[in-house]
C-alpha cells in the first residue's frame, strides 16, 4: 500500500518568504507528526496531531511555524518569513492511534532558504 | 527527561564482518527504544523496537538489539554486514507524557567496505 508522501521533495525559497509543506499520511492513520532534520540540531520533534484532539505544538521553534490538519488526513506545515536557519529536511510521519504504534516516515521535504 | 546517546558518529566495517552500533539511554522510566535506518534520499525506516517485552529484540534485515538495564544500553548488532547496510542509523526513545513523540540520537553513519 501507499506510504506517507510529502510534497514538494525540494523547495528553495528566499529569506522572508512564506512556504507550505504538505504531508499525506497513510490511509487510516489518525496520528500525524512533523519532525525537522538539520545539521546543527539533528532530528527534532515539531508538532503532533491525534484525531480531533488539539495538536501538541510543544516542539515548534517559533511562532513563525504553524501546522494544520484538515479532515483528519492531509497536513500542511507553514513557515512564515523564512530565515536561513529554517533550512532543513522536514519529515512527516503517521501512525495508528495508540501511543505505542510504529511511526512510518515520509521521504521528507528539503527546504533551502537563500 | 529521556534521551539517547549514540557513542560513534561513524563506523566502518568490512563486508561480512559483524556490525556494532552503540546506544546508551537515560530515562527515569522504563523506556521504549527504537532503531531507525535512513538510506540516502530515503525516508526513515523502523529496524526494531523494544517496549518492555523480551530484552533481545530481532528486527529486519538480520539486525537485533539487546536492552540491558544494568548498562542502560541498547546496542544494535548484525553478525555479517552487507554493502546494502551502508546508511545512517538512529537510536530513538519515546518521550513520556502522552502522545508518541520520539527523541532521536545524533545518528551513526555506517560505512561498509569490500
Amino acid at each position: 500500500g501507499a506510504g506517507v508522501s510529502q510534497s514538494p521533495s525540494n523547495k528553495v525559497t528566499e529569506k522572508g518568504k512564506d512556504v507550505e509543506l504538505r504531508c499525506d499520511p497513510i490511509s487510516g492513520h489518525t496520528a500525524l507528526y512533523w519532525y525537522r532534520q538539520s545539521l546543527g540540531q539533528g532530528l527534532e520533534f515539531l508538532i503532533y496531531f491525534q484525531g480531533n484532539s488539539a495538536p501538541d505544538k510543544s516542539g515548534l521553534p517559533s511562532d513563525r511555524f504553524s501546522a494544520e490538519r484538515t479532515g483528519g488526513s492531509v497536513s500542511t506545515l507553514t513557515i512564515q518569513r523564512t530565515q536561513q536557519e529554517d533550512s532543513a529536511v522536514y519529515l512527516c510521519a503517521s501512525s495508528w492511534a495508540t501511543s505505542t504504534d510504529t511511526q512510518y516516515f515520509g521521504p521528507g521535504t528539503r527546504l533551502t532558504v537563500l | 527527561a529521556q534521551s539517547v546517546t549514540q557513542l560513534d558518529s561513524h563506523v566502518s566495517v568490512s563486508e561480512g564482518t559483524p556490525v556494532l552500533l552503540r546506544c546508551n539511554y537515560s530515562s527515569s522510566y522504563s523506556p521504549s527504544l527504537f532503531w531507525y535506518v535512513q538510506h540516502p534520499n530515503k525516508g526513515l525506516q523502523l529496524l526494531l523496537k523494544y517496549t518492555s517485552a523480551a530484552t533481545l529484540v530481532k528486527g529486519i534485515n538480520g539486525f537485533e538489539a539487546e536492552f540491558k538495564k544494568s548498562e542502560t544500553s541498547f546496542h544494535l548488532t548484525k553478525p555479517s554486514a552487507h554493502m546494502s547496510d551502508a546508511a545512517e542509523y538512529f537510536c530513538v526513545v519515546r518521550r513520556p507524557g502522552g502522545g508518541n513523540k520520539l527523541t532521536f540520537g545524533t545518528g551513526t553513519q555506517l560505512k561498509v567496505e569490500l
